[in-house]
């Protein structure tokens, strides 16, 4: 069981716009940033955002993130089909002095 | 260019230890601010963090898996090694080396993983 909560899945058409949620605690997300990871079929994770809201060199500016005391989301504006992949929130845990992470949102485009 | 790349049995029995090594390149484990951190995803699962070592040999472990998780580096050759103990086929995942960034608290280069099946 993932210290952080996401759907399982969200699905969209392309041009369209889908949010995905993380809910944690005041000791991850509510005192800490958030990042997400972007993992495609048969590939490692790659970081997607950093500290909340920022894309590292590379990333669209289709995604963006964003966050509201313990709870934060990430949204792709027009979808594309190569957005089809799974995203996991990670946040650092004051308690368990870890990163912990989100069980993961399979994306269906 | 930083890049990173795990190594390692594909098959390990269960209640054998596995061992695993990351190599890597593109920064050095001197450098003040930096990580190696390992982490898994079983198939169908969640990613899972397992440890963290640091630049300055600090180690963190995930709670769960403390009592059987050790991690060193070896800062001339640019390798961290991780030792898992007590395999079981619970722990049949896809292992990643990643590189942690203290400033930002992000893993944010990965090796490209490898399979480890645990099986009689």
């Amino acid at each position: 069981q993932s210290v952080l909560t996401q759907p399982p899945s969200a699905s969209g058409t392309p041009g369209q716009r889908v949010t995905i949620s993380c809910s944690g605690s005041i000791s991850n997300i509510g005192d800490n940033t958030v990042k997400w990871y972007q993992q495609l079929p048969g590939s490692a994770p790659r970081l997607l955002m950093y500290s909340t809201d920022k894309r590292p060199s590379g990333v669209p500016d289709r995604f963006s993130g964003s966050k509201s005391g313990s709870s934060a989301s990430l949204a792709i504006s027009g979808l594309q089909s190569e957005d089809e992949a799974d995203y996991f929130c990670s946040s650092w845990d004051d308690r368990l002095n870890g990163p912990v992470f989100g069980g993961g949102t399979r994306l269906t485009v | 260019q930083i890049t990173l790349k795990e190594s390692g049995p594909p098959l390990v029995r269960p209640t054998q230890t596995l061992t695993l090594t990351c190599t890597f390149s593109g920064f050095s484990l001197r450098t003040s601010g930096v990580g190696v951190g390992w982490l898994r995803r079983p198939p169908g699962k969640a990613l899972e963090w397992l440890g963290l070592i640091y630049w300055d040999d600090d180690k963190r472990y995930s709670p769960s898996l403390r009592t059987r998780l050790s991690i060193t580096k070896d800062t001339s050759k640019n390798q961290v090694v991780l030792t898992m103990t007590d395999m079981d086929p619970v722990d049949t995942a896809s292992y990643y080396c990643a590189h942690w960034e203290q400033r930002w608290y992000f893993f944010d280069h990965w090796g490209p993983g490898t399979l480890i099946t645990v099986s009689s």
